[in-house]
């Protein structure tokens, strides 16, 4: 159980053009998720939580309008890169936690972007 | 801001040594922590959760321990394997994980 998956694994896009990553939850009710920005060799940084039927939070430093965040239902969220450039490339992992019992957020298997 | 650090950055050692890995935090208000392994090029596999009422989590050859008091945790590994070479990567949650701070990671090589 507690499977989260996205799509795609990875892409490779032209600069200027716009990318939309999913991320489901696969067998529970995520109310809340969140998605993550991975550089080479750099850890994991927050960039926004999504709460499902409300607008996203982002973190410091995170443009909204570049990074589009949608959650529109309690098992899908989608994290769309605007007019993406060369510096947007990148890996971007969402997790999920579950609407009820277990607070763990549960991680995706992660999309490589590549803005050529 | 909480800032997570682990030591070392890069270890390697030869195959069947015990090994820690460290994490710190800046802030010790941590309410769960979690140790994750990362392959290269792949997403994150969840290891051990220690959540607010626990010091301590273990399974099978790992052992993780969280000293809320210093904000601190290791990772123990026991008769390390080669096929343990990954980077690993702690991280702390605020109340009800509504936040995740990762650190830097280690990464490990285990030789045969």
């Amino acid at each position: 159980g507690a499977v989260v998956s996205q799509h795609p694994s990875w892409v490779i896009c032209k600069s200027g053009t716009s990318v939309k990553i999913e991320c489901r939850s696969l067998d529970f009710q995520a109310t809340t998720m969140f998605w993550y920005r991975q550089f080479p060799k750099q850890s994991l940084m927050l960039m926004a939580t999504s709460n499902e039927g409300s607008k996203a939070t982002y973190e410091q430093g995170v443009e909204k309008d570049k990074f589009l965040i949608n959650h529109a239902s309690l098992t899908l969220s989608t994290l769309t890169v605007t007019s993406a450039h060369p510096e947007d490339s990148s890996f971007y992992i969402c997790s999920a936690r579950a609407a009820s019992g277990i607070a763990e957020q549960f991680f995706g298997p992660g999309t490589r972007l590549t803005v050529l | 801001k909480q800032e997570v650090t682990q030591i070392p950055a890069a270890l390697s050692v030869p195959e069947g040594e015990n090994l820690v890995l460290n994490c710190s935090f800046t802030d010790s208000a941590i309410y769960n922590l979690q140790w994750f392994r990362q392959d290269p090029g792949k997403g994150l596999t969840s290891l051990l959760l220690i959540q607010s009422s626990q010091r301590e989590q273990t399974s099978g050859r790992l052992n993780a321990s969280l000293d809320k008091s210093s904000g601190r945790s290791t990772l123990y590994i026991a008769a390390s394997q080669p096929g343990d070479s990954a980077t690993y990567l702690c991280a702390g949650g605020e109340y009800n994980f509504n936040k995740f701070y990762f650190g830097s990671g280690t990464k490990l090589n285990v030789k045969p």
